[in-house]
């Protein structure tokens, strides 16, 4: 049962435009969502995270928007950059039976931002 | 920032050998560590989560006595592969989270068994 989903598995935009990359979970007791970025062969890198309390979050480019009630969340690039080009995770924290701290993961969106 | 040090970054293995995968934090005290697998363009699937000086809680479907986990220290944790077979082929990943340390990920294990 896949509670977070990133249903996009790959998303090509040009330099400079907006990158929208989206994910949805189905447990509702999730109150922590986190972004990361990951290259080939190599860990993922925490970009930005956003609490159940917020909807939106912003960090530079980044900005991470949150739909409680659609149990929904985005994350946000702008302008995209070629060094962007990574696939993107969506983890979510929380749960319960004291599971609250651990992460649940998407199965990642392939961005690429071409020049 | 918080720095995850994994090792080694590749292995190559006989099967029915065991390999030993190590994961530092090294400028905080870790009193978690996740381990996580991940296939080829799959998610990070959380095998086990291990606090220090504790027994490891593993994931359902993991075997415990094949991916051993040990936590000994609050900078150091161990897993073990056990008796590796080509299916344990697969990118392995840990993960540390302190006091006032969010989930720091290292750079991951490329295991492959022959």
């Amino acid at each position: 049962d896949q509670q977070v989903k990133q249903n996009s598995p790959s998303l090509s935009v040009q330099e400079g435009r907006i990158s929208i990359l989206n994910c949805d979970y189905t447990n509702s007791m999730f109150d922590y969502f986190l972004w990361y970025k990951k290259y080939p062969a190599e860990g993922p890198t925490f970009l930005i995270s956003i609490s159940s309390i917020k909807d939106k979050n912003e960090d530079g480019r980044f900005t991470v928007f949150l739909n409680k009630s659609a149990k929904h969340l985005s994350l946000h690039i702008v302008p995209s950059q070629p060094g962007d080009s990574a696939v993107y995770f969506c983890a979510a924290e929380g749960g319960s039976g004291g599971s609250n701290y651990k992460l649940t993961f998407g199965k990642g969106t392939l961005l690429t931002v071409n020049p | 920032g918080a720095v995850v040090s994994q090792h080694p970054s590749w292995v190559i293995c006989k099967s029915g050998t065991s390999v030993k995968i190590e994961c530092r934090s090294l400028d905080f005290q870790a009193t978690t560590m996740f381990w996580y697998r991940q296939f080829p363009k799959q998610s990070l699937m959380l095998m086990a989560t291990s606090n220090e000086g504790s027994k490891a809680t593993y994931e359902q479907g993991v075997e415990k006595d094949k991916f051993l986990i040990n936590h000994a220290s609050l900078t150091l944790s161990t897993l073990t592969v056990t008796s590796a077979h080509p299916e344990d082929s697969s990118f392995y990943i840990c993960s540390a989270s302190g006091q006032g340390v969010g989930y720091t990920f290292g750079s991951g294990t490329r295991l492959t068994v022959v």
